[in-house]
């Protein structure tokens, strides 16, 4: 067990919907990143929040957001869902305090836009 | 931004046989590289990393190499055993928080 948590593990909706996911970053750590797993894609880096405030974007579309809250979980937000939307959605943190930080991954959200 | 790209995407070997798994990266200020092992199902989870001031580095069985000069870097498993077989993704960092993955390469070893 990593020590970061997403909620849900499994979310299933409709095109043209919008989801949360959410995360809660180890203890202590301060940095939050979202990933979007496809199978043909690897990881592909959306976004990093440092205590709070964003701090790097990625390749996020427009119909995407996030934010870190005062207790430093995440959430990110899928509107206007698409088919293409469909893939695993990792969540990582690391306590973001020197250069050669280790990032530590959640189990991950499937989600499934039909 | 930074582009990693690893080859090869799936690898076979029998066990006992050692394993390499590549990946290059464009941009010169990356400085850190750190190689995540995903299992079917699980989560990616770091197995091994190295900065730019060090050529090679070893933790028993896996050892990463790095060519600052040609800009890539190897991730090399020996004696390869069954529970080897996952998706490993190398990375490339130059601020030490924004991380760029690679595609993964698919090792599958044969008992």
């Amino acid at each position: 067990d990593s020590g970061v948590t997403q909620t849900p593990k499994h979310l299933i909706t409709a095109t043209g919907q919008r989801v949360t996911l959410r995360c809660s970053p180890r203890s202590g750590d301060l940095s939050v990143y979202w990933y979007q797993q496809s199978l043909d894609q690897g990881l592909q880096f959306l976004i990093q929040y440092y205590n709070g405030e964003e701090r790097a974007k990625g390749n996020i579309l427009e119909r995407f957001s996030a934010q870190q809250f005062p207790d430093l979980h995440s959430e990110l937000n899928l509107s206007s869902l698409e088919l293409g939307d469909s893939a695993l959605y990792f969540c990582a943190s690391s306590v973001a305090r020197g250069r050669f930080e280790k990032l530590f991954f959640g189990s991950g959200t499937q989600l499934s836009v039909l | 931004g930074e582009n990693v790209e690893q080859h090869p995407s799936t690898l076979s070997v029998q066990e006992g046989d050692s394993a390499v798994i590549k990946c290059t990266y464009s941009d010169s200020a990356s400085n850190y590289f750190p190689w995540y092992k995903q299992e079917l199902g699980k989560r990616p989870q770091l197995i091994i990393d190295i900065r730019s001031n060090v050529g090679e580095k070893k933790d028993q069985r896996i050892a990463v190499t790095l060519n600052k000069t040609a800009k890539h870097f190897s991730l090399h498993i020996t004696e390869t055993q069954p529970e080897d077989s996952a998706v490993y993704f190398c990375a490339a960092s130059k601020t030490g928080n924004q991380f760029y993955f690679g595609t993964g390469t698919s090792l599958t070893v044969i008992p």
